[in-house]
């Protein structure tokens, strides 16, 4: 069992909602990441929060917004999304930008 | 661009076998490479961490060696047993900055 914790584990949301992915992490980290996983596509990294702020952001949709409030918390905030949005969401967390990461059990994503 | 394939896509083997899975990477730059298992709907597990002054790690019945020239890595499952059924991703990490690139990954069915 990891010390990273992602709430919900499932989520099915209509195109039109509004919600929000959450991540703990209770390992004293200071950088924290947003990963997207669809099937049939690599893992592919979505931003990057060291010492509460952001250092990466991949060319990601403004219908996905991340906020980092402190150095144990992440979240991913969702608007107006499209079916092909529908992924794996994993957070992961390292002590330091470049050490290794350790990823959460991640958010199954469903948009109808 | 960095890009990382992993051949091949799936993999069945019988319990007891030795298993052999690789990695392979366009730009030999790289900070170093991370093997993690995959359970289904699960996040990642870190198996083994290779830098990129080093050739080979071990750990227990694992054995990751990687060929920085030649862009390549090669994961070694020894006595393979059911329990090692998952799907396993290799990552390199550039040289500058924390940007893991991950490649698909191999899923294995070890059968009983």
């Amino acid at each position: 069992e990891t010390g990273v914790t992602q709430t919900p584990r499932h989520l099915v949301m209509g195109m039109t909602n509004k919600k929000s992915l959450k991540c703990e992490q209770h390992l004293g980290h200071n950088a924290m990441y947003w990963y997207k996983q669809s099937a049939k596509k690599p893992l592919e990294l979505m931003f990057v929060y060291s010492l509460e702020e952001r250092v990466e952001n991949n060319s990601v949709p403004s219908r996905f917004s991340p906020e980092c409030p402190n150095s144990s918390h992440l979240f991913l905030h969702l608007h107006t999304l499209q079916p092909e949005d529908s992924a794996l969401y994993l957070c992961a967390s390292s002590q330091d930008y470049e050490d290794t990461q350790y990823f959460g059990p991640g958010t199954r994503l469903t948009v109808l | 661009k960095q890009e990382v394939t992993q051949i091949p896509a799936a993999l069945s083997v019988p319990e007891g076998e030795n298993l052999v899975l690789n990695c392979s990477f366009t730009d030999s730059a790289i900070y170093n490479l991370q093997w993690f298992r995959q359970d289904p709907g699960k996040g990642l597990t870190s198996l083994l961490l290779i830098q990129s002054s080093q050739r080979e790690q071990t750990s227990g019945r694992l054995n990751a060696s990687l060929d920085k020239s030649s862009g390549r890595s090669t994961l070694y499952i020894a006595a393979s047993q059911p329990g090692d059924s998952a799907t396993y991703l290799c990552a390199v990490r550039k040289a500058a900055g924390n940007k893991l690139t991950f490649g698909g990954g191999t899923r294995v069915l070890v059968k009983p």
